[in-house]
C-alpha cells in the first residue's frame, strides 16, 4: 500500500511570507512527484513537477525532492490571497496506469 | 479543464437507482482515471482504462462499474446507487507511460437521497 503523507492543516501564512508545504511518500519506487493546486469546489490543477533531487523553481513555486528522504516539499514565495488553497502532493510510480497516488492535502491559507 | 468534460456536473438520485457518469476528451490520451473526492479521504481511485475495453480496479471499486468502448469516452456506473456513493467524482486522463502528471475534469457532484 503506498502512502503519501502530508499535514492536513489549516497552514495559516502571512501575505508576503514564504509558505512551505512538506510531503513524505513510502514508496521507494517513485520517479517522479507533482503537486497540485485545488481551489475550493474545483478540480485540481497540476502546478509543480520535480523528477531529480534537489530544487526546481518556476516563478514563485521551488519544489524540492529528496529521494533518499522520501521528501518532497513545495515552497511558494511572496504568499498571496490568491494562492489559499489546498495543494496535493502526488508521487509517480511509473506506468499509467499505477500512476498517481495522491496525498490528502495540505490546506493553506493567506492571511491578508 | 481544455480537452476533458464530465457530465452532468450536479446530480441528485434516489437510493437504489443506477446512475452514470461521463467523462469525454479530445486529447486522444490513452489513460482515463475515475476518482472520488470526500472529505478526510483525500482522491480514492475508483477504476482505469489504458485503452479501449482495456479497463481495471483502483482501491474503491465496490458498487461501480466503467465502460470504455471508444478512446474518448469513459462511463461509470452506479448499478444501485447508496447514499454511501454520495461524493464528487472526478474524471482524469494522462497521455501514457510518460511522467508528466493527470489532468482532471470539472467533477460531478452526485447527491444520493
Amino acid at each position: 500500500q503506498k502512502e503519501v503523507e502530508q499535514n492536513s492543516g489549516p497552514l495559516s501564512v502571512p501575505e508576503g511570507a514564504i509558505a512551505s508545504l512538506n510531503c513524505t511518500y513510502s514508496d521507494r519506487g517513485s520517479q517522479s512527484f507533482f503537486w497540485y493546486r485545488q481551489y475550493s469546489g474545483k478540480s485540481p490543477e497540476l502546478i509543480m513537477s520535480i523528477y531529480s533531487n534537489g530544487d526546481k523553481e518556476d516563478g514563485r513555486f521551488t519544489a524540492q525532492l529528496n529521494k533518499a528522504s522520501q521528501y518532497v516539499s513545495l515552497l511558494i514565495r511572496d504568499s498571496q490571497p490568491s494562492d489559499s488553497a489546498t495543494y496535493l502532493c502526488a508521487p509517480y510510480s511509473g506506468g499509467g496506469a499505477d500512476g498517481l497516488t495522491f496525498g490528502k492535502g495540505t490546506h493553506l491559507i493567506i492571511q491578508p | 479543464d481544455a480537452g476533458i468534460t464530465q457530465s452532468p456536473r450536479h446530480k441528485v438520485t434516489e437510493t437504489g437507482t443506477p446512475v452514470t457518469l461521463r467523462c469525454h476528451q479530445t486529447e486522444n490520451h490513452r489513460y482515463m482515471y475515475w476518482y472520488r473526492q470526500d472529505p478526510g479521504h483525500g482522491l480514492r481511485l475508483i477504476h482505469y482504462s489504458y485503452g479501449v475495453k482495456d479497463t481495471d480496479k483502483g482501491e474503491v471499486s465496490d458498487g461501480y462499474s466503467v465502460s470504455r468502448s471508444k478512446t474518448e469516452d469513459f462511463l461509470l456506473t452506479l448499478e444501485s446507487a447508496t447514499s454511501s456513493q454520495t461524493s464528487v467524482y472526478f474524471c482524469a486522463i494522462s497521455e501514457g507511460d510518460s511522467p508528466r502528471g493527470y489532468t482532471f475534469g470539472s467533477g460531478t457532484r452526485l447527491t444520493v437521497v
